[in-house]
């Protein structure tokens, strides 16, 4: 089952412009991760913020997680056309040590 | 460092023939895990070893084999492949567990016919 769901599924902007994406969640987790996926690539790793984190930022991303409405949103600034990739949000849930539930994902794509 | 290796990227199989996807990681990584992608279910966790001799079911495991003798190897045996079993297959690992920042391999493309 699906733990973390990405919203929207997909995203175009223009180069220079923010984007934000949302992610929400069913159970307590103890954390949670976004990653970002390039056509026909592996994840990688962009953030990890913890159950009792609000906020947490990274170069030109800022990650909100809001514990009580189950929700959290990655927020791309200035975004650029090598910003265009697939992005999940990940979650440990409280309880389910060892498993990292993935959602579907939001496809962004930054054109020039 | 090489990080995660995958292998072999792209294979294709024949209904019940059995294969390995072998997994390597040069990080000393206690944890390891084997996801495979659908398109619209993103990354579903099959199986996870959280050290050498110690595997676990994910999510969807069945089909599916494991073992980890050794902390640099997972392999992911398919004893006979099904058409369900078509998908992109990710092996990650970590440090500090499966509940941490995952380190992806580059994947492998498994088409069954």
């Amino acid at each position: 089952s699906q733990q973390g769901e990405e919203d929207p599924q997909a995203l175009s902007i223009q180069e220079g412009e923010n984007a934000t994406m949302n992610c929400s969640y069913k159970t307590s987790i103890n954390n949670l991760q976004w990653y970002r996926q390039n056509s026909g690539r592996g994840l990688v790793h962009l953030i990890l913020i913890r159950s009792n984190e609000r906020e947490k930022h990274s170069g030109r991303l800022r990650v909100t997680l809001d514990t009580s409405k189950k929700s959290s949103s990655l927020l791309i600034t200035a975004s650029r056309a090598a910003d265009t990739a697939s992005y999940f949000c990940a979650t440990d849930g409280a309880g389910t040590a060892s498993k990292l539930t993935f959602g579907t994902g939001t496809r962004l794509q930054v054109t020039l | 460092n090489a990080g995660v290796t995958q292998t072999p990227k792209f294979q294709v199989l024949k209904t019940g023939q059995s294969m390995t996807l072998q997994c390597a990681q040069d990080m000393n990584h206690e944890y390891m895990s084997w996801y495979r992608q659908d398109p619209g279910m993103g990354l579903r966790l099959i199986h996870y070893s959280v050290g050498a001799g110690i595997t676990d079911q994910g999510e969807v495991p069945n089909g599916y084999n494991v073992s980890r003798s050794t902390t640099e190897d997972f392999p992911l045996r398919l004893l006979s492949a099904a058409p369900s079993q078509t998908s992109v297959y990710f092996c990650a690992s970590s440090y500090e567990g499966g509940s941490e920042k995952l380190f992806f391999g580059s994947g492998t493309q498994l088409s069954v016919l």
